[in-house]
Order: structure tokens, then C-alpha cells, then sequence
């Protein structure tokens, strides 16, 4: 049972570059979202998503961009790539119901130079 | 809006002590979860507990026991002769309930690092 499966585990990008985090969930899962992780921070939420079709800005959305066409994928898109999105960002996923607990990916380690 | 405090930001323990991690909460809404998530040295995230707002029983698995206080705001985690393997970055988080029945954002604390050496 694969879970909640993340690529890449880890990128360097140049300022200005573009880029897609991947991410996967087996589970049947309708609630997806992105957190990114920082230093002293926690974790913050970029976006979300309630189903397929459906997507809602998190805490911390400037310079992201997510759709999501199926149940399974919430693939997460840097437009313009800066220093200040060096994060690990998770991706997880649960029912859509209250009182269950999310599912985490493995993280994504992504450095901007 | 929602919010929660884990103010020890590291601590350092020596195998087989007990340790308390502390965590306090805010929300005006009167149902809410609140969970533990451990982040092991390998980075990934692990779920220990929930706990929704009208069930204030204190709960033990094994070396682990939490403590719900509405009281306080508070949701504290007790691990119990703690041991090298319990060395993990710890959250709590905090949902609230919407209308719509959906499942929630989750808000972290922003996490306590417990280091337990021989």
C-alpha cells in the first residue's frame, strides 16, 4: 500500500525557475493539501483541496498554484521560483470528514540558489 | 482564527527519564480535534493521537499518555521512560469543524525537538 507518494524527494532550482511537485495518494482520499516546512515555523498551509475540481487557498499561497483533476493527484506548481520557497514541503490527504487524521508524503527538500 | 502554542522548543533527556511535552491551543469553536504527529530523524510524519473537544479522557498506549484539559486549552504528551528511539521532532495540531461536515485545515504548533541520550 503506497500511501501518499511525493516526487521529487529533492530539487535545487535557480531563482526563476518553474517547477511541479508531484503527489500521489492510493487511499480514495477526497481532502488533499501542501504544507510547507520551515525552521521555527511548523508546518504552514499553502493550499488545499476538497475533491477533484476543487482547490483553496492555504496560510501561505503567494507564488503557488495547484489544480487538482482527479481524486488522486495534487501536484503542487512553483511559477517563478525565489530563495524565500527553500522548504521541505509535505503533501498529505484524508477523508473528508472531521476527527480523521492526515496522511503524509515523504517530503520534498527543495532548494532555490 | 486557530492557534497553537508549543513554547519548549527543544529539550534533552536522558534515557528512561519521563518527559512532558506541553501544547496549548486556541479556537472560539466548540468542537475541534487536536493530534500528535512525530517527525522521526528520517523526516517523514507520523500520527499518534486525536482527540475531538468532548471527549476529555486521558488516553495511554504503552510509554505514551496524553492529557486533554479543556480547562487549560491544553494537550499535553507524556512519554514515559522515554528511550533513544523517541528522538523525533513532536507536533500538536488543532482542526476545527465546519458546517459542511468536510474535514478541516490543520494548524501546527511549530513543533518541540526531544533528544533522549544513553
Amino acid at each position: 500500500n503506497a500511501g501518499v507518494t511525493q516526487t521529487p524527494k529533492f530539487q535545487v532550482l535557480k531563482t526563476g525557475q518553474s517547477m511541479t511537485l508531484q503527489c500521489a495518494q492510493d487511499m480514495n482520499h477526497e481532502y488533499m493539501s501542501w504544507y510547507r516546512q520551515d525552521p521555527g515555523m511548523g508546518l504552514r498551509l499553502i493550499h488545499y483541496s476538497v475533491g477533484a475540481g476543487i482547490t483553496d487557498q492555504g496560510e501561505v499561497p503567494n507564488g503557488y498554484n495547484v489544480s487538482r483533476s482527479t481524486t488522486e493527484d495534487f501536484p503542487l506548481r512553483l511559477l517563478s521560483a525565489a530563495p524565500s520557497q527553500t522548504s521541505v514541503y509535505f503533501c498529505a490527504s484524508s477523508y473528508s470528514r472531521p476527527y480523521t487524521e492526515a496522511f503524509f508524503g515523504q517530503g520534498t527538500r527543495l532548494t532555490v540558489v | 482564527a486557530q492557534k497553537v502554542t508549543q513554547a519548549q522548543t527543544e529539550i534533552s533527556v536522558v534515557e528512561k527519564e519521563d518527559v512532558t511535552l506541553d501544547c496549548v491551543y486556541e479556537t472560539r469553536d466548540t468542537t475541534y480535534y487536536l493530534f500528535w504527529y512525530k517527525q522521526p530523524p528520517s523526516g517523514e510524519l507520523v500520527f499518534l493521537i486525536r482527540r475531538n473537544s468532548f471527549d476529555e479522557q486521558n488516553e495511554i498506549s504503552g510509554r505514551y499518555s496524553w492529557n486533554f484539559q479543556k480547562s487549560t486549552s491544553s494537550f499535553n504528551f507524556t512519554i514515559t521512560a522515554s528511550q533513544v528511539v523517541d528522538s523525533a521532532v513532536y507536533f500538536c495540531a488543532l482542526s476545527v469543524s465546519p458546517n459542511t461536515g468536510t474535514a478541516s485545515k490543520l494548524t501546527f504548533g511549530t513543533g518541540t525537538r526531544l533528544q533522549v541520550t544513553l
